[in-house]
Protein backbone atom coordinates (compact mmCIF):
# COMPACT_ATOMS: atom_id res chain seq x y z
CA UNK A 1 0.00 0.00 0.00
CA UNK A 2 1.23 3.30 -0.98
CA UNK A 3 1.15 6.32 1.59
CA UNK A 4 1.38 10.25 1.23
CA UNK A 5 2.59 13.05 3.10
CA UNK A 6 1.93 16.47 3.46
CA UNK A 7 3.90 17.44 6.44
CA UNK A 8 2.58 21.42 6.60
CA UNK A 9 -1.30 21.75 6.97
CA UNK A 10 -1.38 25.29 6.36
CA UNK A 11 0.63 27.83 4.58
CA UNK A 12 0.72 31.12 3.50
CA UNK A 13 2.39 33.45 0.99
CA UNK A 14 2.18 37.65 0.00
CA UNK A 15 0.99 37.72 -3.35
CA UNK A 16 3.36 37.58 -6.81
CA UNK A 17 5.94 35.46 -4.10
CA UNK A 18 6.82 31.97 -4.43
CA UNK A 19 5.60 29.30 -2.08
CA UNK A 20 6.57 25.77 -2.11
CA UNK A 21 4.56 23.07 -0.80
CA UNK A 22 5.99 19.49 0.14
CA UNK A 23 4.76 16.21 -0.64
CA UNK A 24 6.26 12.72 0.25
CA UNK A 25 4.86 8.92 -0.71
CA UNK A 26 5.63 5.73 -0.25
CA UNK A 27 5.73 2.98 -2.41
CA UNK A 28 6.77 -0.36 -3.94
CA UNK A 29 5.72 0.09 -7.01
CA UNK A 30 7.66 1.39 -10.34
CA UNK A 31 4.86 2.36 -12.49
CA UNK A 32 2.99 5.63 -11.30
CA UNK A 33 2.06 9.05 -11.46
CA UNK A 34 1.84 11.88 -9.21
CA UNK A 35 -0.47 15.04 -9.25
CA UNK A 36 -1.10 17.96 -7.85
CA UNK A 37 -5.08 18.70 -6.99
CA UNK A 38 -6.60 22.51 -5.63
CA UNK A 39 -9.70 22.57 -4.38
CA UNK A 40 -10.60 25.95 -3.54
CA UNK A 41 -13.76 27.50 -1.33
CA UNK A 42 -16.00 26.34 -4.17
CA UNK A 43 -15.39 22.31 -3.22
CA UNK A 44 -14.38 21.63 -7.03
CA UNK A 45 -11.27 19.29 -7.59
CA UNK A 46 -9.11 20.69 -10.17
CA UNK A 47 -6.35 18.89 -11.72
CA UNK A 48 -3.12 21.57 -11.53
CA UNK A 49 0.16 19.18 -12.43
CA UNK A 50 1.25 15.97 -13.27
CA UNK A 51 4.62 13.99 -13.18
CA UNK A 52 5.35 10.55 -14.80
CA UNK A 53 7.56 8.76 -12.69
CA UNK A 54 9.49 7.49 -15.15
CA UNK A 55 10.35 10.80 -16.70
CA UNK A 56 13.22 12.86 -15.02
CA UNK A 57 12.01 16.01 -16.45
CA UNK A 58 10.23 18.44 -14.18
CA UNK A 59 6.68 18.92 -15.15
CA UNK A 60 5.95 22.44 -15.53
CA UNK A 61 2.30 24.36 -16.33
CA UNK A 62 2.38 28.23 -16.29
CA UNK A 63 3.24 29.51 -12.67
CA UNK A 64 2.95 25.64 -11.45
CA UNK A 65 6.05 23.70 -11.44
CA UNK A 66 7.14 20.61 -9.56
CA UNK A 67 10.52 18.87 -8.01
CA UNK A 68 10.33 15.35 -8.24
CA UNK A 69 13.24 13.77 -6.38
CA UNK A 70 12.09 9.83 -7.30
CA UNK A 71 14.68 8.46 -5.43
CA UNK A 72 13.61 10.87 -2.07
CA UNK A 73 10.04 9.58 -3.37
CA UNK A 74 9.60 13.79 -3.03
CA UNK A 75 7.33 15.69 -5.09
CA UNK A 76 6.96 19.09 -3.97
CA UNK A 77 4.86 21.94 -5.74
CA UNK A 78 6.56 25.19 -6.60
CA UNK A 79 3.80 28.10 -7.14
CA UNK A 80 5.62 31.17 -8.72
CA UNK A 81 4.25 34.88 -8.65
CA UNK A 82 1.12 33.76 -6.43
CA UNK A 83 -1.80 34.85 -7.00
CA UNK A 84 -5.09 35.47 -4.87
CA UNK A 85 -7.27 32.77 -6.85
CA UNK A 86 -4.19 30.15 -5.54
CA UNK A 87 -6.19 30.50 -2.11
CA UNK A 88 -7.25 26.67 -1.91
CA UNK A 89 -6.63 23.42 -0.19
CA UNK A 90 -3.60 21.89 -2.44
CA UNK A 91 -3.69 17.85 -2.66
CA UNK A 92 -0.92 15.83 -3.44
CA UNK A 93 -2.23 12.06 -4.84
CA UNK A 94 -0.36 9.47 -5.85
CA UNK A 95 -1.66 7.29 -9.30
CA UNK A 96 -1.29 3.81 -9.66
CA UNK A 97 -3.29 1.06 -10.44
CA UNK A 98 -5.34 -1.93 -9.15
CA UNK A 99 -4.81 -5.49 -10.90
CA UNK A 100 -7.59 -5.37 -13.90
CA UNK A 101 -6.57 -2.03 -14.85
CA UNK A 102 -8.53 0.60 -12.43
CA UNK A 103 -7.07 3.52 -11.43
CA UNK A 104 -6.21 4.31 -7.83
CA UNK A 105 -5.73 7.17 -6.55
CA UNK A 106 -4.20 7.89 -3.00
CA UNK A 107 -4.70 11.39 -1.96
CA UNK A 108 -2.11 13.50 0.92
CA UNK A 109 -3.72 14.98 3.81
CA UNK A 110 -3.80 18.37 2.25
CA UNK A 111 -2.03 21.89 2.42
CA UNK A 112 -4.30 24.71 3.12
CA UNK A 113 -2.37 27.46 0.87
CA UNK A 114 -3.56 31.75 1.91
CA UNK A 115 -2.42 33.84 -0.82
CA UNK A 116 -2.32 37.23 1.76
CA UNK A 117 -2.61 40.66 -0.92
CA UNK B 1 -22.14 20.65 -19.84
CA UNK B 2 -20.92 20.11 -16.53
CA UNK B 3 -19.08 17.00 -17.06
CA UNK B 4 -19.94 15.32 -13.36
CA UNK B 5 -23.03 16.30 -11.48
CA UNK B 6 -23.81 15.73 -8.23
CA UNK B 7 -27.13 16.33 -6.85
CA UNK B 8 -27.78 17.86 -4.21
CA UNK B 9 -24.90 20.43 -3.06
CA UNK B 10 -26.08 20.47 0.32
CA UNK B 11 -28.12 17.97 2.71
CA UNK B 12 -28.83 18.34 6.16
CA UNK B 13 -30.67 15.39 7.73
CA UNK B 14 -31.74 14.30 10.99
CA UNK B 15 -29.95 10.59 12.45
CA UNK B 16 -31.62 7.73 11.61
CA UNK B 17 -32.17 8.94 8.40
CA UNK B 18 -31.83 7.17 4.95
CA UNK B 19 -30.66 9.73 2.01
CA UNK B 20 -29.36 9.43 -1.44
CA UNK B 21 -26.90 11.16 -3.49
CA UNK B 22 -27.18 11.31 -7.33
CA UNK B 23 -24.12 11.54 -9.33
CA UNK B 24 -24.07 11.47 -13.19
CA UNK B 25 -20.81 11.25 -15.48
CA UNK B 26 -21.58 12.66 -19.23
CA UNK B 27 -18.03 11.70 -20.32
CA UNK B 28 -18.66 8.53 -21.43
CA UNK B 29 -16.47 7.17 -18.47
CA UNK B 30 -16.47 3.35 -17.30
CA UNK B 31 -15.44 4.04 -14.11
CA UNK B 32 -17.22 5.87 -11.11
CA UNK B 33 -15.79 6.48 -7.72
CA UNK B 34 -17.18 7.76 -4.24
CA UNK B 35 -14.94 9.42 -1.68
CA UNK B 36 -15.59 10.84 1.47
CA UNK B 37 -13.79 14.16 2.58
CA UNK B 38 -13.69 14.38 6.46
CA UNK B 39 -13.71 17.78 8.85
CA UNK B 40 -10.20 17.79 8.41
CA UNK B 41 -10.26 17.76 4.42
CA UNK B 42 -8.89 13.92 4.35
CA UNK B 43 -10.25 12.27 0.76
CA UNK B 44 -10.21 8.69 1.07
CA UNK B 45 -12.21 6.30 -1.74
CA UNK B 46 -15.09 4.93 -0.71
CA UNK B 47 -16.19 2.94 -3.78
CA UNK B 48 -15.46 1.95 -7.28
CA UNK B 49 -17.74 0.59 -9.82
CA UNK B 50 -16.40 -0.49 -13.62
CA UNK B 51 -19.80 -0.78 -15.83
CA UNK B 52 -22.22 -1.35 -13.35
CA UNK B 53 -19.91 -3.87 -11.08
CA UNK B 54 -18.12 -2.88 -7.36
CA UNK B 55 -14.65 -2.99 -8.02
CA UNK B 56 -13.30 -1.25 -4.74
CA UNK B 57 -15.03 -1.34 -1.53
CA UNK B 58 -12.45 0.35 0.81
CA UNK B 59 -14.41 -1.25 4.59
CA UNK B 60 -16.96 1.59 4.10
CA UNK B 61 -19.64 0.40 6.73
CA UNK B 62 -22.56 -1.62 4.90
CA UNK B 63 -25.17 1.35 5.81
CA UNK B 64 -23.42 3.11 2.68
CA UNK B 65 -24.79 0.76 -0.42
CA UNK B 66 -23.50 2.45 -4.38
CA UNK B 67 -25.83 1.65 -6.56
CA UNK B 68 -25.21 1.58 -10.29
CA UNK B 69 -28.27 1.35 -12.92
CA UNK B 70 -26.37 2.34 -15.87
CA UNK B 71 -22.58 2.80 -16.15
CA UNK B 72 -23.33 6.88 -16.19
CA UNK B 73 -24.34 6.80 -13.06
CA UNK B 74 -23.42 6.15 -9.41
CA UNK B 75 -25.88 6.90 -6.54
CA UNK B 76 -24.60 6.81 -3.15
CA UNK B 77 -27.51 5.05 -0.60
CA UNK B 78 -26.94 5.76 3.15
CA UNK B 79 -28.49 3.82 5.45
CA UNK B 80 -29.52 5.02 9.40
CA UNK B 81 -27.64 8.02 9.19
CA UNK B 82 -25.17 8.79 12.01
CA UNK B 83 -23.34 12.01 13.31
CA UNK B 84 -20.28 10.38 12.36
CA UNK B 85 -21.60 10.52 8.25
CA UNK B 86 -21.11 14.20 8.55
CA UNK B 87 -18.53 14.97 5.10
CA UNK B 88 -18.46 16.05 1.79
CA UNK B 89 -18.98 13.58 -0.90
CA UNK B 90 -17.35 13.66 -4.43
CA UNK B 91 -18.19 11.27 -7.15
CA UNK B 92 -15.45 11.30 -9.62
CA UNK B 93 -15.13 9.21 -13.00
CA UNK B 94 -12.81 8.05 -15.26
CA UNK B 95 -11.67 5.45 -18.14
CA UNK B 96 -10.28 2.26 -17.27
CA UNK B 97 -7.23 1.23 -19.36
CA UNK B 98 -6.85 4.67 -20.36
CA UNK B 99 -2.97 5.34 -19.51
CA UNK B 100 -2.16 6.96 -15.82
CA UNK B 101 -1.61 10.30 -16.59
CA UNK B 102 -5.41 11.03 -17.24
CA UNK B 103 -6.98 12.05 -13.77
CA UNK B 104 -10.51 11.29 -13.17
CA UNK B 105 -12.92 13.94 -12.97
CA UNK B 106 -14.66 14.96 -9.73
CA UNK B 107 -18.32 16.05 -9.13
CA UNK B 108 -18.46 19.94 -7.27
CA UNK B 109 -18.95 17.72 -3.73
CA UNK B 110 -21.61 17.03 -1.77
CA UNK B 111 -21.83 18.51 1.73
CA UNK B 112 -23.79 16.15 4.47
CA UNK B 113 -24.95 17.40 7.67
CA UNK B 114 -26.46 14.82 10.24
CA UNK B 115 -28.06 16.78 13.19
Amino acid sequence: AQTVTQSQPEMSVQEAETVTLSCTYDTSENNYYLFWYKQPPSRQMILVIRQEAYKQQNATENRFSVNFQKAAKSFSLKISDSQLGDTAMYFCAFISRYSGGYQKVTFGTGTKLQVIP
Amino acid sequence: DTAVSQTPKYLVTQMGNDKSIKCEQNLGHDTMYWYKQDSKKFLKIMFSYNNKELIINETVPNRFSPKSPDKAHLNLHINSLELGDSAVYFCASSQKDRPMNTEAFFGQGTRLTVV
